[in-house]
């Protein structure tokens, strides 16, 4: 099970931090993402990172501004976002990466962040 | 950055029927290629993986083809809760991409 939180409105150009917490698998081993979908769009892949962090991703759209991390001894995934604009307003879901590539197998049921004054 | 494009963007099916979706990118993915399925409000749910294997209890209803740049998802007698909107993933380079969904509606 993946859970996000951290969501809410914030002001442009201010910060927010998003969580994931995982359970029923062995969070450390597993790589993971974040992927997020404005209101009534499509899907984007916002970054990644492998299952011990030392390896990390960005979309061009967020790179710079946005820092993934993780903490295996709470098996929590996060998501730093700053200078935040009206187009990273969407849900953001956490997801696993699969065992034999990076698609994804388990999704969290997305947190909502809006960014407007 | 590769290019994910899925068409048509709307297709209407009658239940029983057979349909039929494409997904194409702008430069070849080999088999690294993923389907996903997404009911309104909710998450995304692995479909396919490897361009052509079901994910674990997906029904055989659903098939995958392709490779290179071209695939495709078919969907055997559809049923109601077949009715959601598909997306295509590629996984062969960074960054990661998906195509901009067909929704598959009843007719």
């Amino acid at each position: 099970q993946l859970l996000e939180s951290g969501g809410g409105l914030v002001q442009p150009g201010g910060s927010l931090r998003l969580s994931c917490a995982g359970s029923g698998f062995t969070f450390t081993s597993q790589a993971m993402s974040w992927v997020r979908q404005a209101p009534g769009k499509g899907l984007e892949w916002v970054s990644g990172i492998s299952g011990g962090g030392g390896d990390t991703y960005y979309a061009d759209s967020v790179k710079g501004r946005f820092t993934i991390s993780r903490d295996n001894s709470k098996s929590t995934l996060y998501l730093e976002m700053n200078s935040l604009r009206a187009e990273d307003t969407a849900v953001y879901y956490c997801a696993k990466k699969a065992n034999s590539g990076w698609y994804f197998d388990y999704w969290g049921q997305g947190t909502l962040v809006t960014v407007s004054s | 950055e590769i290019v994910m494009t899925q068409s048509p963007a709307t297709l209407s099916v009658s239940p029983g029927e057979r349909a039929t979706l494409s997904c194409r990118a702008t430069q070849g993915v080999g088999s690294n290629l993923a389907w996903y399925h997404q009911k309104p409000g909710q998450a995304p749910s692995l479909l396919i993986y490897g361009a052509s294997t079901r994910a674990p209890g997906i029904p055989a209803r659903f098939s995958g083809s392709g490779s290179g740049t071209e695939f495709t998802l078919t969907i055997s007698g559809l049923q109601s809760e077949d009715f959601s909107i598909y997306y295509c993933q590629q996984y062969n380079n960074w960054p990661l991409t998906f195509g901009g969904g067909t929704k598959v509606e009843i007719k």
